[in-house]
């Protein structure tokens, strides 16, 4: 079945630091991937999409890589700031391109002082 | 500043009882999402909707739930009867398959639902 793996454990890390959180799935080859934001009792903020054919994307301090060999997507925050603490998910279209995503858990990010 | 709203924010409800949870997508957008989110299961979809036909609801319990599109601007997720399983916070989104540049879901701000 499809899958998708995001850590389950809280990163945490200090101000200033970049921070890095993985998106893994399996069985599927997505067109793309999307990053999102969420805040608590917020809904998610769509942050960034890259495809397929696609190595790399950035946006201000956000970079986001896409292996499509190693069925991986890391997501980058570069000079972290507490502001940035928030649950990042990644959403894959496993629907073979009739554009309904498919959300990871998503992993929160505590951005220390 | 379009964006999509949800009433009502919260409910609490008796286990039996009839909820309905109102989404109104934002103007133009042509495809509206309503997802389920619990700790344990995370962000799940329940209904799909493009130009107002349903085209996905195989995540949602068919005896009872059900979601509507009455018109453009007005989505409806109904259970019937409520369960204190069904107690998570419900999602709407819009998008619009006119711009696949980012193909970006906006979401509101959720329903909390609490079934006692």
């Amino acid at each position: 079945s499809q899958k998708i793996e995001q850590n389950s454990e809280a990163l945490n890390i200090q101000e200033g630091k970049t921070a890095t959180l993985t998106c893994n799935y399996t069985n599927y080859s997505p067109a793309y991937l999307q990053w999102y934001r969420q805040d608590p009792g917020r809904g998610p903020v769509f942050l960034l999409l890259i495809r397929e054919n696609e190595k790399e994307k950035r946006k201000e301090r956000l970079k986001v890589t896409f292996d499509t060999t190693l069925k991986q997507s890391l997501f980058h925050i570069t000079a972290s700031q507490p502001a940035d603490s928030a649950t990042y998910l990644c959403a894959l279209d496993m629907s073979g391109g009739s554009y309904i995503p498919t959300f990871g858990r998503g992993t929160s990010l505590i951005v220390h002082p | 500043d379009a964006r999509v709203t949800q009433t009502p924010r919260d409910k609490v409800t008796e286990m039996g009882q009839e909820v309905t949870m109102r989404c109104q997508p934002i103007l133009g957008h042509n495809t509206v999402f309503w997802y389920r989110q619990t700790m344990m299961q995370g962000l799940e979809l329940l209904a799909y909707f493009r130009n107002r036909a349903p085209l996905d609801d195989s995540g949602m319990p068919k005896d009872r739930f059900s979601a509507e599109m009455p018109d453009a601007t007005l989505a409806t997720l109904k259970i019937q009867p409520s369960e204190p399983r069904d107690s998570a916070v419900y999602f709407c989104a819009s998008g619009s398959t006119l711009n696949r540049g980012q193909d970006e879901q906006f979401f509101g701000p959720g329903t909390r639902l609490t079934v006692l």
